[in-house]
């Protein structure tokens, strides 16, 4: 069964710098999305992106965070300096048409110095 | 405003019970999906289930749109059944994002 993947699955990195998670969605998927979860708590919505360009975004979303569809294949999120309150679990996933089922990838647990 | 809310927010069970999670929410939705959180963090998809009922091995659940809940159904509960359960919906004309709740935290004792 196709599956969405992330990498890495774990990062940790200096208050400040740059990081860039990475997606593959499902191959013929054309909706995008990145959420993300602080430990213990609920997970929220940050993007959705279609047709190369962001379709929504939430205030967290700030000037701070992009996504690119760098190729036919993978999905990224930029977070440019971050900061310590960016440690989470961030969540891609992939669905083949608005309103149907989101497949979620294993995420990438980002903590932040 | 826009709200999903999870009951019980946490349940202990022993292994070979019974168990009902409910999900309700505020307004009209496209799209609402359980999903089962492992200890690892992985969030796997239960069900997608805007109305209606579905049956997965000792899994079922039922979304009654026009009265905004939705029911999950653990059956035989096992020790692997433990971790989060969210619910997380897909309101109308909010923008095909998901909208998570608070999530049910399952613990199922031998």
């Amino acid at each position: 069964e196709p599956e969405v993947t992330q990498t890495p699955s774990h990062q940790v990195t200096q208050m400040g710098q740059e990081v860039i998670l990475r997606c593959v969605p499902i191959s013929n998927h054309l909706y995008f999305y990145w959420y993300r979860q602080i430990l213990g708590q609920k997970v929220e919505f940050l993007v959705s992106f279609y047709n190369n360009e962001i379709s929504e975004k939430s205030e967290i979303f700030d000037d701070q965070f992009s996504v690119e569809r760098p190729d036919g294949s993978n999905f990224t999120l930029k977070i440019r300096s971050t900061k310590l309150e960016d440690s989470a679990m961030y969540f891609c996933a992939s669905s083949i048409r608005t309103e149907e089922t989101q497949y979620f990838g294993p995420g990438t647990r980002l903590l932040v110095l | 405003g826009i709200q999903v809310e999870q009951s019980p927010p946490d349940l202990i069970l022993q292994e070979g019970a019974n168990s009902t999670l409910r999900c309700n929410f505020s307004d009209s939705v496209n799209n609402l999906q359980w999903f089962h959180q492992n200890p690892w963090g992985q969030l796997i998809n239960l069900f997608y289930i805007p109305s209606g009922t579905k049956q997965n091995g000792r899994l079922s659940a039922t979304t009654v749109a026009t009265e905004r809940y939705s029911l999950l159904y653990i059956s035989s509960s096992q020790t692997t059944d433990s971790g989060v359960y969210f619910c997380a919906v897909d309101f109308t004309g909010g923008g095909n994002k998901l909208t998570f709740g608070t999530g049910t935290q399952l613990k199922v004792e031998l």
